[in-house]
């Protein structure tokens, strides 16, 4: 089966900097996403990892461990408007692109 | 600017009312998908497909069928609405490069 575990909710201050894990058991791996999802929207991307390592993307950086079925998404110089929930998933197959997603993680700016 | 467009952002049907959710994809995307959201139990996939007239179930299928006639277009299709389907339906798409999938803005389907 697939099991996608994310904390449920965190705080942080603006300005600081958060790290949000991720991890993984599932039947196939082919690459980790980070999706971005303000109340009411949709799920926007943020990030892709399918080789272990560190990626970076201005503010907002991924770290993907294959071997220990482990992300995180590092958010730094915190803004307000990074209030969201940030959504993990993984893709077990290349050839459907199917994602199973964790069931988010809410994150709250506080001044 | 691309774009996954869902016919409707608000819905409210009755109970046992058959329900059309439609999804229209501009991006020449193969792969389209239909997902509910749920607090706490986060993104659950009802179905897919890869290509016109295919589609494969997901984790939850139950309640639900699919169409896919035009590479464009999906639509979700509830036979015989219940309440316990009242939910955010997310519809995504996504070509073959493995760079995840492009969102529509959803629909917030209540059954009374």
């Amino acid at each position: 089966g697939q099991n996608i575990d994310q904390p449920t909710e965190m705080t942080a201050t603006e300005g600081a900097i958060v790290q949000i894990n991720c991890t993984y058991q599932t039947s196939g791996f082919n690459g980790l996403f980070w999706y971005q999802q303000h109340a009411g929207e949709a799920p926007t991307f943020l990030s892709y990892n399918v080789l272990d390592g560190l990626e970076e993307k201005g503010r907002f950086s991924s770290f993907l461990s294959r071997s220990k079925g482990y992300s995180y998404l590092l958010l730094k110089e915190l803004q307000m408007k990074d209030s969201a929930s940030y959504l993990c998933a993984v893709m077990s197959n290349f050839g459907n692109e199917k994602l199973t997603f964790g069931t988010g993680t809410r994150l709250t700016i506080i001044p | 600017d691309v774009k996954v467009t869902q016919s409707s952002r608000y819905l409210v049907k009755r109970t046992g009312e058959k329900v059309f959710l439609e999804c229209v994809q501009d991006m020449d995307h193969e792969n389209m998908f239909w997902y509910r959201q749920d607090p706490g139990l986060g993104l659950r996939l009802i179905y897919f497909s890869y290509d016109v007239k295919m589609k494969e179930k997901g984790d939850i299928p139950e309640g639900y069928s699919v169409s896919r006639e035009k590479k464009e277009r999906f639509s979700l299709i509830l036979e015989s609405a219940s309440t316990n389907q009242t939910s955010m339906y997310l519809c995504a798409s996504s070509s073959l490069t493995g760079r995840g999938y492009t969102f529509g803005s959803g629909t917030r389907l209540t059954v009374v």
